[in-house]
Order: structure tokens, then C-alpha cells, then sequence
């Protein structure tokens, strides 16, 4: 099946800063998602992007899907972005309602 | 319209016991899967349901079940329970056919003792 590897692991980061974070996926996708997690648990939505680019206010979204690959940008963080961040493919064919999830960036954010 | 719901929202059971989870996808959704999280295995697929039908299974043994309603709802069932299936079991509802993104639930967090 699908791979999906996120990197980096971890991110520390000073309220302010931008990043990004990166999905590598190893076969083409008809879905990718990027999601955020909440404390508590939920996988909060963030972008629906198997191609393309997206924004939605300071965080934005690429996928190159020729190259197998996606973009998490995040621009002037703030304390109520940390957490972890799901990058999550689904490959199409016989694997409904599947998808597979990468392991993962913790993302810190420092007043 | 309101979200994915999911109950109960903790469970505390013991080793052998077995355990059911209830997912309410949103309205005109048709579609259920099923996600276990452990701090060792990440996120992992257990089962999607569509208008009643099993259409994919995870790597799981036959412990974990499920099964869909004519309403969409969905439950899962663990049976006889051991200390690694403590976890966060997640669902996610979707259309089920073309753009089929999916909204997750908060999820039920279940601890064996």
C-alpha cells in the first residue's frame, strides 16, 4: 500500500516564526489531507489538496503530485498552533475509505 | 449541520471484556471508517463501512469487528480485550463516492486494565 512519511518530527518554534511541513507519499493519490490535532484528540481539518495550492488565512497548502509531494505552510505562529500535524493519502482503487496517515510533526510554539 | 459524533467518549474496561463504540456520521454521509492511535503504531486504518457494506479492512485481528445501519451509524466491537487495545479509536464519516473527504469525530478513548 501507500507510504507516507512527514518530516520533520519535531518543530520548536518562537511565536512569530514561519515553517513548513513536509508529506512525501509514494504513489499517486486521489485524496491527501492535511489535519491538526487537537489536545483532546480530534483531527481537526485543515486542507483537502491531492494537487494544487490552497490558503485559508495564515496557513496554506501545496501539492506537487507529479513529484509526490506536500507543503504545510505556517505563517506568524502563534501559541494556539501547537500540536501535531497529519499529513493523510488514500491511493484510490480498492482502498475505500482508507487512508493512510504519516507519523506525524509536533509542532511547539513558544510565547 | 452537525459533526461526526462519537460515544461514549472514555471507557474503562478490563482485560477479556469486550467493548462496543458508536459513530453518528454527519447527515447524508454514507460512509464510516474506522482509525485505532497508539503512541507506538501512529494511526491505523481498521475498517470502512458503505450503506451497510464491509468494502475494507486493516490489518487486524478478527477480535475487532463492525458492522453499519440503514441510517449510516455506525459501531464497532472489540472482544475479548487485552492491555495493547487500549487506545484512541477515531471515525470519520465521508460522502463515500467522488470527492470523499473525511470528517472526523472526537473519539472514544479506551483504557484496558
Amino acid at each position: 500500500g501507500i507510504q507516507v512519511e512527514q518530516s520533520p518530527p519535531d518543530l520548536i518554534l518562537q511565536e512569530g516564526a514561519n515553517s513548513t511541513l513536509r508529506c512525501n507519499f509514494s504513489d499517486s493519490v486521489n485524496n491527501l489531507q492535511w489535519f491538526h490535532q487537537n489536545p483532546w484528540g480530534q483531527l481537526i481539518n485543515l486542507f483537502y489538496i491531492p494537487s494544487g495550492t490552497k490558503q485559508n488565512g495564515r496557513l496554506s497548502a501545496t501539492t506537487v503530485a507529479t513529484e509526490r509531494y506536500s507543503l504545510l505552510y505556517i505563517s506568524s505562529s502563534q501559541t494556539t498552533d501547537s500540536g501535531v500535524y497529519f499529513c493523510a493519502a488514500n491511493a484510490g482503487g480498492t482502498s475505500y475509505g482508507k487512508l493512510t496517515f504519516g507519523q506525524g510533526t509536533i509542532l511547539t510554539v513558544h510565547p | 449541520k452537525a459533526g461526526v459524533t462519537q460515544t461514549p467518549r472514555y471507557l474503562i474496561k478490563t482485560r477479556g471484556q469486550q467493548v462496543t463504540l458508536s459513530c453518528s456520521p454527519i447527515s447524508g454521509h454514507r460512509s464510516v471508517s474506522w482509525y485505532q492511535q497508539t503512541p507506538g503504531q501512529g494511526l491505523q486504518f481498521l475498517f470502512e463501512y458503505f450503506s451497510e457494506t464491509q468494502r475494507n479492512k486493516g490489518n487486524f485481528p478478527g477480535r475487532f469487528s463492525g458492522r453499519q445501519f440503514s441510517n449510516s451509524r455506525s459501531e464497532m466491537n472489540v472482544s475479548t480485550l487485552e492491555l495493547g487495545d487500549s487506545a484512541l479509536y477515531l471515525c470519520a464519516s465521508s460522502a463515500g463516492q467522488g470527492l470523499n473527504i473525511q470528517y472526523f469525530g472526537a473519539g472514544t478513548r479506551l483504557s484496558v486494565l
